[in-house]
């Protein structure tokens, strides 16, 4: 089974600030890796997709890149909708998700 | 647009079962892989299994191989998810989830169901 283990586990950064998720599989899974965002009470979204496609409606201020075992996801200006957890996702060889990272408002 | 509608909170008392449903509109079903996501409380996503419309092929996580069952009605648009001999760490939101695309094993989840609040509890 392919681990994925995203870092840090809480982030909390100020409005307008640069936030940067990390995502590392165990192994390589090229650029099968998706990112959802999950605000409390709700169902996860597609973010991003194939590493650094923006799902469709995906504000431009969310960013992916990576490939092989490390990914990122960045928000260029975080806005205070943004408080979520973010979720990463490999779909190479099966599925599994990384443990999440909480993005606070500082 | 596509869309994944899931039957409401069921409380259970631990052994029972509980049989969860996800019903599809608006997109071709029965070409689909539907698959199932869990979370505990406080707890990250944990995939269980999906479902091939098409045909009904089953492929199951290994923690939850004999415990799940994964089925579909191609005339309700609707497919199910049941977990047998619950135990309170069952107690979770279950999720339906469609790939972005049709015949698509193993992709990316672009249409989740709400979930389903299931909580097993003496």
């Amino acid at each position: 089974e392919i681990v994925m283990t995203q870092s840090p586990a809480t982030l909390s950064v100020s409005p307008g600030e640069r936030a940067t998720l990390s995502c590392r599989a165990s192994q390589s899974v090229y650029s099968s890796l998706a990112w959802y965002q999950q605000k409390p009470g709700q169902a996860p979204r597609l973010l991003i997709y194939g590493a650094s496609t923006r799902a469709t409606g995906i504000p431009a201020r969310f960013s992916g890149s990576g490939s092989g075992t490390e990914f990122t996801l960045t928000i260029s200006s975080l806005q205070s909708e943004d408080l979520a957890v973010y979720y990463c996702q490999q779909y190479d060889n099966w599925v599994t998700f990384g443990g999440g990272t909480r993005v606070e408002i500082k | 647009q596509a869309q994944l509608v899931q039957s409401g909170a069921e409380v259970k008392r631990p052994g029972a079962s509980v049989k969860v449903s996800c019903r599809a509109s608006e997109f071709a079903f029965s070409s689909y892989f539907l698959h199932w996501v869990r979370q505990a409380p406080g707890q990250g996503l944990e995939w269980m299994g999906w479902v091939y419309v098409g045909n009904g092929k089953t492929k199951y996580s290994q923690k939850f191989q004999g415990r799940v069952t994964l089925t579909r009605d191609t005339s309700a648009n609707t497919a199910y998810m049941e977990l047998s001999s619950l135990r309170s760490e069952d107690t979770a939101v279950y999720y339906c989830a469609k790939l972005a695309l049709p015949g698509k094993v193993y992709f990316y989840m672009d249409v989740w169901g709400k979930g389903t609040t299931v909580t097993v509890s003496s």
